[in-house]
């Protein structure tokens, strides 16, 4: 099965600050691959597919790019409501493999 | 809006089964995959099944074969996951989703399964 990984697994930054997060998958997974956020307490929600498209009300200072093997999500401007964990998820075949997830916290 | 409602979950026994149900509405529930994703207590997101819009294609987490079983009522608009041989490790808040093309739009609250003697 395919593996993903996540780095960091945490980071903290501030308001204002471009943030970016890596996932990488074990195997080329083209652009099957989505990102998810979960604030604390919260459901999951998708926030982009195929790599790079923005889910529908997905504000537009999220940005994911990336094929193959590895893939990244973009904050281009942290605000404090975007304080999170955030997944990828591969989809390209079963399993529907998560990362591990990368916390996201404001300084 | 899409809603999903999960039902079902509690406390078991080791080795005991449990159904979780899950209340589409909203959405033409016969023309999507569905799926079920359980997050451990502090822990990341499983993926654990999916099923086909007529149910005719079923996948499933290697370490829930044979335990699990995915079904649908699209008549009833329902979703449901059979956990048989329930370990302490499938502790867990299960969630069921939408999905489109296996990435997964919308999903309910979720329903915590605690398995504990």
């Amino acid at each position: 099965d395919i593996q993903m990984t996540q780095s960091p697994s945490s980071l903290s930054a501030s308001v204002g600050d471009r943030v970016t997060i890596t996932c990488r998958a074990s195997r080329g997974i083209t652009n099957y691959l989505a990102w998810y956020q979960q604030k604390p307490g919260k459901v999951p929600k998708l926030l982009i597919y195929a790599a790079s498209t923005l889910q529908s009300g997905v504000p537009s200072r999220f940005s994911g790019s990336g094929s193959g093997t590895d893939f990244t999500l973009t904050i281009i401007s942290l605000q404090p409501e975007d304080v999170a964990t955030y997944y990828c998820q591969k989809y390209n075949s079963a399993p529907f493999t998560f990362g591990p997830g990368t916390t996201v916290d404001i300084e | 809006e899409v809603q999903l409602v999960e039902s079902g979950g509690g406390l078991v026994q080791p080795g005991g089964s449990l159904r979780l149900s899950c209340a589409a509405s909203r959405f033409t529930f016969s023309s999507y995959w569905m799926t079920w994703v359980r997050q451990a207590p502090g822990k990341g997101l499983e993926w654990v099944a999916i099923i086909k819009q007529d149910g005719s294609e079923k996948y499933y987490l290697d370490s829930v074969k044979g335990r699990f079983t995915i079904s649908r009522d699209n008549a009833n608009n329902s979703l449901y996951l059979q956990m048989n041989s329930l370990r302490a490790e499938d502790t867990a808040v299960y969630y069921c989703a939408r999905s489109v093309w296996f990435e997964f739009d919308f999903w309910g609250q979720g329903t915590l399964v605690t398995v504990s003697s």
